[in-house]
């Protein structure tokens, strides 16, 4: 069974705040790892595609990095902004594992102006 | 481009009876993965099917099937519902399996009374 954790399971910070949660998963028979943002009443939106060590990935404010021989991503938020809200999830996806997604439970992340 | 559509968005059912929900992927999207999410298990993996194929499926029981159809649009059936049955069913889809990015619907609710 694989394991993907994530932390902290949730965070309040404040608007302008800069803010960063830890995704960790099996180091061997990696393949990739996909971060999520969801907010509620949304449906799940795609933040970022990650398959190799050490790639780093930047969308606007957050980006992401990725340690495949340790087993663990990081996602900043740079300058938190309300619109921030959400749920971050990340998932792992296995060599043997076809397109499956392995969810973590997320970390909840609520901005307040 | 359409998004995901997933159809009905909110069910409820009673112990016992079956239910078919049905999700239409992006157009020229020829995967589709179903998941479960419920409060204290997080996202779950049921399904995966690409070219009708289902290529790879999730812990689940028996009562839980589902199908994909010539135009990609995917079908998943529950017989003889339980209360722990209730949750949240998402469906993505992708353009090819692997580490292509997968794209979500917004779920369709069902509660089991």
């Amino acid at each position: 069974i694989l394991n993907v954790e994530q932390s902290p399971q949730s965070l309040h910070v404040q608007e302008g705040d800069s803010t960063n949660f830890t995704c960790s998963f099996p180091s061997s028979n990696f393949y990739a790892l996909h971060w999520y943002r969801w907010e509620t009443a949304k449906s799940p939106e795609a933040l970022f595609v990650m398959t190799l060590n050490g790639d780093e990935k930047k969308k606007g404010r957050i980006s992401a990095t990725l340690n495949t021989k340790e087993g663990y991503s990081y996602l900043y938020i740079k300058g938190s902004q309300p619109e921030d809200s959400a749920t971050y999830l990340c998932a792992f996806i296995s060599k043997s594992g076809y397109s499956t997604l392995t969810f973590g439970k997320g970390t909840m992340l609520l901005v307040s102006p | 481009k359409a998004g995901v559509t997933q159809t009905p968005r909110y069910l409820i059912k009673t112990r016992g009876q079956q239910v078919t929900l049905s999700c239409s992927p992006i157009s020229g999207h020829r995967s589709v993965s179903w998941y479960q999410q419920t409060p204290g298990q997080g996202l779950q993996f049921l399904f995966e099917y690409f070219s009708e194929t289902q290529r790879n499926k999730g812990n689940f029981p028996g009562r839980f099937s589902g199908r994909q159809f010539s135009n990609s649009r995917s079908e998943m059936n529950v017989s003889t519902l339980e209360l722990g049955d209730s949750a949240l069913y998402l469906c993505a889809s992708s353009k090819t399996t692997g580490v292509e990015t997968q794209y979500f619907g917004p779920g369709t609710r069902l509660l089991v009374l």
